[in-house]
């Protein structure tokens, strides 16, 4: 089975600028999350998605917004880009909403996000 | 709200050494309690998840046992080898309506050297 696969592994922005960062699920998973890090911190959630809606959102401002396609990949968008914002963005994908013994989160390797 | 702490790194270790990261956490309710691990240049792996009070998580070696009355999952390994080297962060989730929300620590890089 395929794992959770994240594009573009790397880009650079300037402040103001908008990015969309991509993510496809692992196969039979219907529910993606997507976390920000930032260098040398843990991973901070940002929302999720399940049946094509957002279904849970962390403390992330407007200008952080996402999409899940029928196919279950999803998008995440990031708008007035700032400083603050360059980050590894991780996408995490489930088989279900809740986590039970087993509801794990599968991890892409990441979207590193530098901001100028 | 929902918070982990873990003990700062980096730990540095010789092979065969025994570890131990430190995990404490805040929530209200019973949260499942999980140790994810992260290598160079990669997302995270789960490396072991204990759903309930009591309950001893393991893989590869790797335990870490949920206490509630100390609100702590310590990670420890009795052996430890070089390609153990890696970032370990503990989490926890509450079932709620928000579905699969994580709530990390910030992490403990582990070098293990020869």
């Amino acid at each position: 089975e395929t794992g959770v696969t994240q594009s573009p592994t790397h880009l650079i922005k300037t402040r103001g600028q908008q990015v969309t960062l991509r993510c496809s699920s692992q196969s039979g998973h219907n529910t993606v999350s997507w976390y920000q890090q930032a260098l040398g911190q843990g991973p901070q959630f940002i929302f999720q998605y399940y049946r094509e809606e957002e279904n849970g959102r962390g403390n992330f401002p407007p200008r952080f917004s996402g999409l899940q396609f029928p196919n279950y990949s999803s998008e995440l968008n990031v708008n007035a880009l700032e400083l603050d914002d360059s980050a590894l963005y991780l996408c995490a994908s489930s088989a279900g909403q809740g986590i039970s013994g087993a509801n794990v989160l599968t991890f892409g390797a990441g979207s590193r996000l530098t901001v100028l | 709200g929902d918070s982990v702490t873990q003990m700062e790194g980096p730990v540095t270790l010789s092979e065969e050494a025994f570890l131990t990261i430190n995990c404490t956490y805040t929530a209200t309710g019973y949260p499942s309690l999980f140790w994810y691990v992260q290598y160079p240049g990669e997302g995270l792996q789960l490396l072991l998840k204990a759903t309930k009070a009591d309950d001893k998580g393991s893989n590869k070696g790797f335990e870490a046992t949920y206490r509630k009355e100390t609100t702590s999952f310590h990670l420890e390994k009795g052996s430890v080898q070089v390609s153990d080297s890696a970032v370990y962060f503990c989490a926890l989730s509450r079932l709620t309506g928000g579905g699969n929300k994580l709530t990390f620590g910030t992490g403990t890089q582990l070098k293990v050297e020869l």
